[in-house]
């Protein structure tokens, strides 16, 4: 069955830099969640999107902005990296709401050196 | 204090033994997740709960509404069992407990 595929798995940026990370959700879910996890920390809720509107939004920094696409793909923009931003970037997906099918990626390592 | 919070934090055990590991929270929810973390891996849904008990091969999920309360069960445990366990839940936003670190030795 098809799952939440995310790229790229791995990225390296340097600070102050810019970096796109893409989620392609579960054929026919409408709703996308992103999330970043730092080394040895809980998962962090930044924004969702559910029919390619803003639906929720989290500890999502300034510097980072996010769409879903008419085909329900997202995509985390991140501008003026920082070395805090290093972390693991996780994308969720869900068909109307986060109780039905709600289904993680594999996950973005984002390294910032 | 934590909205979600697990025990135990840490688990050691040796291949075969029976598993427990808790959730509670302090708020209503409308459903609750049972995720399982490798470690530098992915994060796989392996239960979502809204009421009573769910079995999956080795696993089994209860969750009681009333008292606030879920448990997730691995029978003959393994040793790829090994893995951060997060229980995660939803009221007007996802909340994640902090992860039980589950070690199983052969």
């Amino acid at each position: 069955a098809a799952g939440v595929i995310q790229s790229p798995r791995h990225l390296i940026k340097e600070k102050r830099e810019t970096a796109t990370l893409k989620c392609y959700p579960i054929p026919r879910h409408d709703t996308v969640y992103w999330y970043q996890q730092g080394p040895g920390q809980d998962p962090q809720f930044l924004i969702s999107f559910y029919e390619k509107m803003q639906s929720d939004k989290g500890s999502i920094p300034d510097r980072f902005s996010a769409q879903q696409f008419s085909d329900y793909h997202s995509e985390l923009n991140m501008s003026s990296l920082e070395l805090g931003d290093s972390a693991l970037y996780f994308c969720a997906s869900s068909f109307g709401s986060w109780d039905y099918g709600y289904t993680f990626g594999s996950g973005t390592r984002l390294t910032v050196v | 204090k934590n909205e979600v919070e697990q025990s135990p934090q840490n688990l050691t055990a040796q291949e075969g033994e029976f598993i427990t590991i808790n959730c509670s929270y302090s708020v209503g929810i409308s459903a609750l997740h049972w995720l399982q973390q490798h470690p530098g891996g992915g994060i796989v849904s392996l239960f979502m709960l809204s009421s009573g008990k769910k079995k999956h091969g080795r696993l089994i999920a209860t969750i009681n509404i009333q008292e606030k309360h879920s448990s997730l069960h691995i029978t003959a445990s393994h040793p790829r069992d090994s893995a951060v366990y997060i229980c995660a839940v939803r009221y007007d936003k996802v909340i994640f407990g902090p992860g039980t670190s589950l070690s199983v030795i052969p």
